[in-house]
């Protein structure tokens, strides 16, 4: 089984509306981190945000956020008021097991489109 | 603070070549990780390094790659010989505790292209 589905290949927006990019994820642990990764046309991948599966709260950054519904096992990532320059790849990733653990599981991607 | 760096760029080589991909992680981090990225796989974790220790590398495709971190400003990602199917965007990424975050940071990578 996939440890994460990303089922939406490809999403377009119109500028400053909001966006979510669905991210689906599959594990038995407890203990588990979920990020988000954005690869524009350049190629390298950047750092977005981080939930972890004891947080209380959904994390924030910036325009990011991360709607986390636990039961469902769900990691959405909200954009708001997008941008041109949010027109990349995202990426949804899962670290299993307690900090000890570093491997990141990534799903397929999806590509965004923001227009203007 | 410099990011992960990477070297070369872009690398272009004949089958059966020996490759060499060389990284350096950012300064303070104690884990180091090698992807590789491809349009039919994905992005997958081929090895990674926790204070120059290898700690999972069940990543690696075959014999044929070996990597190494000889110190904790430098690693090497080599494979010998090189095949066409080789051919991909391999990344470096390091990462360190940050209040149980240990998000990684992610090099410019190396696009190799085996002929």
């Amino acid at each position: 089984a996939q440890k994460i589905t990303q089922t939406q290949p490809g999403m377009f927006v119109q500028e400053k509306e909001a966006v979510t990019l669905d991210c689906t994820y599959d594990t038995s642990d407890p203990s588990y981190g979920l990020f988000w990764y954005k690869q524009p046309s350049s190629g390298e991948m950047i750092f977005l945000i981080y939930q972890g599966s004891y947080d209380q709260q959904n994390a924030t950054e910036g325009r990011y956020s991360l709607n986390f519904q636990k039961a469902r096992k769900s990691a959405n990532l909200v954009i708001s008021a997008s941008q041109l320059g949010d027109s990349a790849m995202y990426f949804c990733a899962m670290r299993e097991g307690n900090t000890g653990f570093q491997k990141l599981v990534f799903g397929t991607g999806t590509r965004l489109l923001v227009s203007p | 603070d410099a990011g992960v760096i990477q070297s070369p760029r872009h690398e272009v080589t004949e089958m059966g070549q020996e490759v060499t991909l060389r990284c350096k992680p950012i300064s303070g981090h104690d884990y180091l990780f090698w992807y590789r990225q491809t349009m039919m796989r994905g992005l997958e974790l081929l090895i990674y390094f926790n204070n120059n220790v290898p700690i999972d590398d069940s990543g690696m495709p075959e014999d044929r790659f070996s990597a190494k971190m000889p110190n904790a400003s430098f690693s090497t990602l080599k494979i010998q010989p090189s095949e066409p199917r080789d051919s991909a965007v391999y990344f470096c990424a390091s990462s360190r505790d940050r209040g149980g975050t240990y998000e990684q940071y992610f090099g410019p990578g190396t696009r190799l292209t085996v002929t």
